[in-house]
């Protein structure tokens, strides 16, 4: 039933791993976004990818490295964790459609990662 | 660039009070979509409502209530008759239609809502 979910919910980490969020979207929508919010809840595009191909890519660090498998999952990449990666980070997908559905996201429950 | 601002930081009120939440947003573009989102204390995104520049008819659901004015782009939300279940962070995001799939939804920094029984 669950349209938008990620794994994990929860990630504690210590500083200088490597950890990875995964999305799964069973909408058939085409675009997929991770967003990250941070402590005081603002929320920032980081990546967007349409059809598994990368479209917005933010001024994020190169240590995040989104990967669409295929047009239902776009996975987060994190290397080298540090102090200030610690947010909420949600994944969404858009449908395909030629009115203002597009633009329409609808965000998975998000993953609270804490570095420590 | 676009931006959206949501000068209410927080709001307090109490039960069965109507209550509105003010969003303001900047853009060039002509085409350009407004939205508004829930963020519940168990921390998910809910979508409410989308709004379509060259709609400015005001929009009714149950209690939620939207006014849009292109002329002081403002795209308020109005709760009727609060309940504590309203409790939550409340966005108002922007989306402008650009070419291709570049889809980027411009977050205001969202107003907390509580409402005391």
């Amino acid at each position: 039933d669950t349209a938008v979910s990620q794994t994990p919910k929860y990630l504690v980490t210590q500083m200088g791993n490597d950890k990875s969020i995964k999305c799964e979207q069973n909408l058939g929508h085409d675009t997929m976004y991770w967003y990250k919010q941070d402590s005081k809840k603002f929320l920032k595009i980081m990546f967007s990818y349409n059809n598994k191909e990368l479209i917005i890519n933010e001024t994020v660090p190169n240590r995040f490295s989104p990967k669409s498998p295929d047009k239902a999952h776009l996975n987060l990449h994190i290397n080298s964790l540090e102090l200030g990666d610690s947010a909420v980070y949600f994944c969404a997908s858009s449908p395909r459609s030629t009115s203002g559905g597009r633009h329409t996201q609808y965000f998975g429950p998000g993953t609270r990662l804490t570095v420590l | 660039a676009q931006k959206v601002t949501q000068a209410q930081t927080e709001i307090s009120v109490v039960e069965k009070e109507d209550v509105t939440l003010d969003c303001v947003y900047e853009t060039r573009d002509t085409t350009y979509y407004l939205f508004w989102y829930k963020q519940p204390p168990s921390g998910e995104l809910v979508f409410l409502i989308r709004r379509n520049s060259f709609d400015e008819q005001n929009e009714i659901s149950g209690r939620y209530s939207w006014n849009f004015q292109k002329s002081t782009s403002s795209f308020n939300f109005t709760i009727t008759a609060s309940q504590v279940v309203d409790s939550a962070v409340y966005f108002c995001a922007l989306s402008e239609a650009r070419g291709g799939s570049n889809y980027k939804l411009t977050f205001g920094k969202g107003t907390l809502l509580t409402v005391n029984p």
